[in-house]
């Protein structure tokens, strides 16, 4: 099983609608989340972190996490042609350990 | 504005011949991780200072050297790149862990190194 999977891609929603992105986690022990959107030949930028079991809204932005179900998710809201990207899931065991584990990532495309 | 900062953004280099890739933060942030990302795969951690403590991880070769000369650079050292190594070189920093949980282990990126061996 791999340690951060996310759902497999790409995926497509015309602008306007919901993307919904999700990720799994194996590590019942992994305390911090996040997600991270890449544009192609950009590095990675941090769009969400999430610690507690819920759901965290930042603008059309909500991340929703479920440590009982190893599970966390970004919804992006009124999608926008601007939000077509790659979407990585990373999670942090705990601890000193300061190192991520990424998941592959998952492409959106929004329509216009 | 805070922020880290990669050199060169573009490298070229002969195979076999030795590169360095620098990283600079004015974050203040006392670890910084050097990832390899090649195309539609997930960032590679290679090693990464906790503070002036190297840790490489298990599965880097030995051909990637890394130096962390004060809290503000590091640099990646690639003694005899091959074909194999041409990728985005990505670095990023993070606060100690143990300060605020709302700021723990939230790595920011620099813009990366996209790095061709001929």
């Amino acid at each position: 099983q791999k340690e951060v999977e996310q759902n497999s891609g790409p995926l497509s929603v015309p602008e306007g609608a919901i993307a919904s992105l999700n990720c799994t986690y194996s590590d019942r022990v992994s305390q911090s989340f996040f997600w991270y959107r890449q544009y192609s030949g950009k590095s990675p930028e941090l769009i969400m972190s999430i610690y507690s079991n819920g759901d965290k809204e930042d603008g059309r932005f909500t991340a929703q996490l479920n440590k009982a179900s190893q599970y966390v998710s970004l919804l992006i809201r009124d999608s926008q042609p601007s939000d077509s990207a790659t979407y990585l899931c990373a999670v942090n065991r705990s601890g000193a350990n300061s190192k991520l584990t990424f998941g592959k990532g998952i492409t959106l495309s929004v329509r216009p | 504005d805070a922020m880290v900062i990669q050199n060169p953004r573009y490298q070229v280099t002969q195979f076999g011949k030795p590169v360095t890739l620098s990283c600079s933060q004015t974050l203040n942030h006392n670890v910084m991780y050097w990832y390899q990302q090649k195309s539609s795969q997930a960032p590679k951690l290679l090693f990464h200072y906790y503070d002036k403590d190297f840790n490489n991880e298990a599965d880097t070769p030995d051909n990637f050297q890394s130096r962390r000369p004060n809290t503000s650079f590091c640099f990646l050292d690639i003694r005899s790149p091959g074909l194999g190594d041409a990728a985005m070189y990505l670095c990023a920093t993070s606060r100690k862990p143990g300060l605020a949980l709302s700021s723990y282990n939230e790595q920011f990126f620099g813009p990366g190194t996209r790095l061709t061996v001929l």
